[in-house]
C-alpha cells in the first residue's frame, strides 16, 4: 500500500521567503508528527497531531513555525521569513494511534528544504 | 548532556565482521526502545524495537538495561547491505502516552568488500 508522502521533495528558499511543507500519511493513521533533521544530526520532534488536535508543538523552534492538520489528514508545515538555520529535512510520519503499546511511526521521505 | 547518546563512528568493517553499537539515555522514565536504520538521503526505517529481555532478528540482536539506562545493537555476520546509520530511539510519552521519539545521533556503518 502507499506510504506517508511528502512535498515537495526539495525546496530552495531565499531568506526571508516563506515555505509550505505538504504531508499525506497513511490512509486511516490518526497521528501525525513533524521532525526535523539537520546535516548529520538524528531527527528532533517539531510536533505532533492526534487526528486534527494538535497535542504537542513543544518542539518547534520558534514563532515562525506553524503546522495544521484541518480534516485530520493531510498536514502542511508552514515556516515564514525563512532564515539559514532553517535549513534541514523536514520528515512527517504518521502511525496508526498512540495509545497502548508502540505503534511503529512510518516516515515520509522528506522535504530538503535550503535557505539561500 | 544530550538525552541519547550514542558510539560516534564512523565504523568501517569487512564483511562478515561483528560489530556491536552502544548507546545510552538520560531520562529514566522512557518507555520504549529502538534501533532505527537509515540509508543514505533516505527515511528512517524501523530495525528492531529492544525489550529488557533482550531480542535477536536473525543477524541482530538487541539488548536492553534499564538500571544502566544503555541500549545495545550487535550485528554478526554483517552484509554489504548492512552500511547505513544506525539510530538509537527512545520514546517518552506524556501523560502515558507514547508517541514522541527521541532520536541519537546515529552511527554510520559502512561494510567493505
Amino acid at each position: 500500500g502507499a506510504g506517508v508522502s511528502q512535498s515537495p521533495r526539495y525546496k530552495v528558499a531565499k531568506r526571508g521567503q516563506d515555505v509550505a511543507l505538504r504531508c499525506d500519511p497513511i490512509s486511516g493513521h490518526v497521528s501525525l508528527f513533524w521532525y526535523q533533521q539537520a546535516l548529520g544530526q538524528g531527527p528532533e520532534f517539531l510536533t505532533y497531531f492526534q487526528n486534527e488536535a494538535q497535542l504537542d508543538k513543544s518542539g518547534l523552534p520558534s514563532d515562525r513555525f506553524f503546522a495544521e492538520r484541518p480534516e485530520g489528514s493531510v498536514s502542511t508545515l508552514k515556516i515564514q521569513r525563512t532564515q539559514q538555520e532553517d535549513s534541514a529535512v523536514y520528515l512527517c510520519a504518521s502511525s496508526l494511534e498512540t495509545s497502548g503499546s508502540h505503534n511503529e511511526q512510518f516516515f515520509g521521505p522528506g522535504t530538503r528544504l535550503t535557505v539561500l | 548532556r544530550k538525552e541519547v547518546e550514542q558510539d560516534p563512528g564512523p565504523f568501517n568493517v569487512p564483511e562478515g565482521a561483528t560489530v556491536a553499537f552502544n548507546c545510552t539515555y538520560s531520562n529514566s522514565a522512557s518507555q520504549s526502545f529502538f534501533w532505527y536504520r537509515q540509508d543514505c538521503r533516505k527515511e528512517p526505517k524501523l530495525l528492531m524495537s529492544v525489550y529488557s529481555s533482550g531480542n535477536e532478528d536473525g543477524r541482530f540482536t538487541a539488548q536492553l538495561n534499564r538500571a544502566s539506562q544503555y541500549i545495545s545493537l550487535l550485528i554478526r555476520d554483517s552484509k554489504l547491505s548492512d552500511s547505513a546509520t544506525y539510530l538509537c530511539v527512545v520514546n517518552k510519552g506524556r501523560g502515558g502516552s507514547n508517541y514522541k521519539l527521541t532520536f541519537g545521533k546515529g552511527t554510520l556503518l559502512t561494510v567493505n568488500p
